[in-house]
């Protein structure tokens, strides 16, 4: 079974810094997809980022972007340009590219704090 | 566009009774997942289903039940309520494969059992 490991429950940035999220996960799966989700207050979720394990080159959405090892089996999230409208918890989050397996797997999430 | 929407938005459910969740999505999407969220922590995956008239269990499926008769719905039954229960619901749908790929979330249930 794939798993998804956030190790750090928490996390805090200085506004306008950079801050960097890490995830790891365990997959036999050679073909996969790959997110990072934000959760306001508001419990909204929204997706950050996604990467596809085939595409060797990693995701970028504006101020946000993965560092993805696929070796590894690491899938971090760098932050540049830390706003206070960041702080909220992120996830990171695995799936199956298609299948009767394809559930979607969260990792545990971690809070970030953006300080002013 | 609607997306997925879910309904009730707020429960309070005594000990024993049964409800049923509502979800549904007009994105024509062929997976759907139902997670909880406990206070602080992640999401943890209840049941999913692949395609209409296929389920499967999640990590926390016991004390839950579901069905996927068609594409847009995704119902989630609770029998016999228990506080163990008391938590936030997402529903959540995806497509399968392509480009855009990521699960879109409805706006949750909170639910609590007294």
């Amino acid at each position: 079974a794939q798993t998804v490991t956030q190790s750090q429950p928490e996390m805090s940035v200085q506004e306008a810094e950079t801050v960097t999220l890490s995830c790891t996960y365990d997959t036999s799966e050679s073909d996969y997809y790959l997110f990072w989700y934000k959760q306001p207050p508001s419990r909204q979720m929204i997706l950050v980022i996604r990467q596809e394990a085939y595409k060797q080159q990693n995701a970028t959405e504006n101020r946000f972007s993965v560092n993805f090892q696929k070796a590894a089996k690491s899938f971090s999230l760098k932050i540049s340009d830390s706003q206070l409208g960041d702080a909220a918890m992120y996830f990171c989050a695995y799936r199956s590219r298609a299948g009767a397996n394809s559930k979607l797997t969260f990792g545990k999430g971690i809070t970030l704090s953006v300080r002013p | 566009n609607a997306g997925v929407t879910q309904t009730p938005k707020f429960r309070i459910l005594k000990i024993g009774q049964s409800m049923t969740l509502q979800c549904t999505q007009d994105m024509n999407h062929n997976y759907m997942y139902w997670y909880r969220q406990d206070p602080g922590m992640g999401l943890k995956l209840i049941y999913y289903s692949v395609g209409a008239g296929i389920t499967d269990k999640g990590e926390v499926p016991n004390g839950y039940n579901v069905s996927r008769s068609t594409t847009e719905d995704f119902p989630l039954r609770l029998e016999l309520a228990a506080p163990s229960q008391t938590s936030v619901y997402f529903c959540a749908s995806s497509y399968s494969r392509g480009v855009n790929t990521e699960a879109f979330f409805g706006q949750g249930t909170r639910l609590t059992v007294v």
